[in-house]
């Protein structure tokens, strides 16, 4: 299986800051990874797909980079409505797997 | 707009069935251009991908090895939906769960269903 590591597990920051959250693969997967957002109670939402495309209707200040076993996903500058639990998922190959996830608190 | 609904019990005891639907509107079951997931979250395991069906001139199933000997998947093409089937539950398996569905080249999903938390207790 293809084991998906995000840090930090979690972070606080304040409205206005960028944020960086990285998600490595054990195995090189191409760019077949996804960032998803979730908050408390709901589904996750998928924010970027293939490593670095913007799902339609996110906004811009979402961005997703990387390839082969390193990625990160930039948040430009943090609103209030994206305090949430954020998680990468790789679909290079099944079983289909998730990072641990990263909370972004307020500081 | 393609919308998912689940249903299903939230109580389920130990070393029964756990069994829930998730109904597709806007978008086919035997669509040959989607997967149809099952994915569950819980504190000590995460997220965790238990499977998918989906149609390609045949219907196929792929289960996660960590399930695999407990799972059954039925897509229901009258109804336009599909359903998991997890037998000899344990108390491990309590979650919540969701369904969702997969498209595109790169497989990311969307949307899901809106979860169904599920507690194996006696």
């Amino acid at each position: 299986d293809i084991q998906m590591t995000q840090s930090p597990s979690s972070l606080s920051a304040s409205v206005g800051d960028r944020v960086i959250i990285t998600c490595r693969a054990s195995q090189s997967i191409s760019t077949y990874l996804n960032w998803y957002q979730q908050k408390p109670g709901k589904a996750p939402k998928v924010l970027i797909y293939a490593a670095f495309s913007l799902q339609s209707g996110v906004p811009s200040r979402f961005s997703g980079s990387g390839s082969g076993t390193d990625f990160t996903l930039t948040i430009s500058s943090l609103q209030p409505e994206d305090f949430a639990t954020y998680y990468c998922q790789q679909t290079y190959g099944t079983p289909l797997t998730f990072g641990g996830g990263t909370k972004v608190e307020i500081k | 707009q393609i919308l998912l609904q689940q249903s299903g019990p939230g109580l389920v005891k130990p070393s029964q069935t756990l069994s829930l639907t998730c109904a597709i509107s806007g978008d086919s079951v035997s669509s040959n251009s989607a997967t149809w997931n099952w994915i569950r979250q819980s504190p000590s395991r995460g997220l965790e991908w238990l499977g998918r069906t989906y149609y390609k001139s045949k219907w196929f199933n792929e289960y996660a090895g960590s399930v695999r000997s407990r799972i059954t998947f039925n897509p229901d093409t009258s109804k336009n939906q599909f359903s998991l089937q997890l037998n000899s539950v344990t108390p491990e398996d309590s979650a919540v769960y969701y369904c969702a569905r997969a498209g595109g080249w790169y497989d990311w999903f969307d949307p899901w269903g809106q979860g169904t938390l599920v507690t194996v207790s006696s």
